[in-house]
């Protein structure tokens, strides 16, 4: 199975601030790679998918990149909804594989 | 419009087998671009795949978890099974039935939460 492992586990930001989050993947995915929101209490919510292809109707602060191993997602510009944990997963290989996750909290 | 929903047991016993289903509306299980995964999420922790069933019955399973899992189809009746036996306090958690979309999940149903205890 592919290992996905994503850093922080967690942070802390003001409104406004770049928030970067990376994740690795054990064995080269390609751009085979999707990001994912989770608010409390909600399922999760694709954002980006391919890497760093915007779903329709998220807002442009979020963007995603990377290739290989190593992939990138980054809020511009962090606002109070985006309080959320973010997940990475892989679709390269079988099974699908998630990270673990990384908690966005308003400092 | 897309929706998927969960239903099945809130509480399950240790040993028994966890039966979910998964009713889906706005797509056709029949649709060969599109396929139907379940992911699990215990309290407080990441979210965890499952399975995944396409229209032409191609199935695949968690490789941890492969033993204890079977999907299957209703076609007819826009469904989704997913059982799951000798069921543990371990496998608490929210299930979630999803729609693949090419090659990413969405939408997600609401989730179903399933807790195991004696």
């Amino acid at each position: 199975d592919i290992q996905m492992t994503q850093s922080p586990s967690s942070l802390s930001a003001s409104v406004g601030d770049r928030v970067t989050i990376t994740c690795q993947a054990s064995q080269e995915i390609s751009n085979s790679l999707n990001w994912y929101q989770q608010k409390p209490g909600k399922a999760p919510k694709v954002l980006i998918y391919g890497t760093s292809n915007l779903e329709t109707g998220v807002p442009s602060r979020f963007s995603g990149s990377g290739s290989g191993t190593d992939f990138t997602f980054t809020i511009s510009s962090l606002q109070p909804e985006d309080i959320a944990t973010y997940y990475c997963q892989q679709y390269d290989d079988l099974p699908i594989t998630f990270g673990p996750g990384t908690k966005v909290d308003l400092k | 419009q897309v929706t998927l929903k969960e239903s099945g047991p809130v509480l399950v016993k240790p040993t028994e087998t966890l039966t979910l289903t998964c009713t889906v509306s706005g797509f056709s299980l029949s649709n060969p671009t599109m396929g139907v995964s379940w992911i699990r999420q215990p309290p407080g922790k990441a979210l965890e795949w499952l399975a995944h069933i396409f229209s032409n019955d191609e199935k695949s399973y968690s490789t941890s978890l492969k033993r204890r899992l079977t999907i299957s189809k209703d076609t007819s009746k826009s469904q989704v099974v997913l059982t799951m036996t000798n069921m543990d306090p371990v496998d608490t958690g929210t299930y979630y039935c999803v729609r693949i979309r090419q090659n990413w999940f969405d939408p997600w149903g609401q989730g179903t939460l399933v807790t195991v205890t004696s």
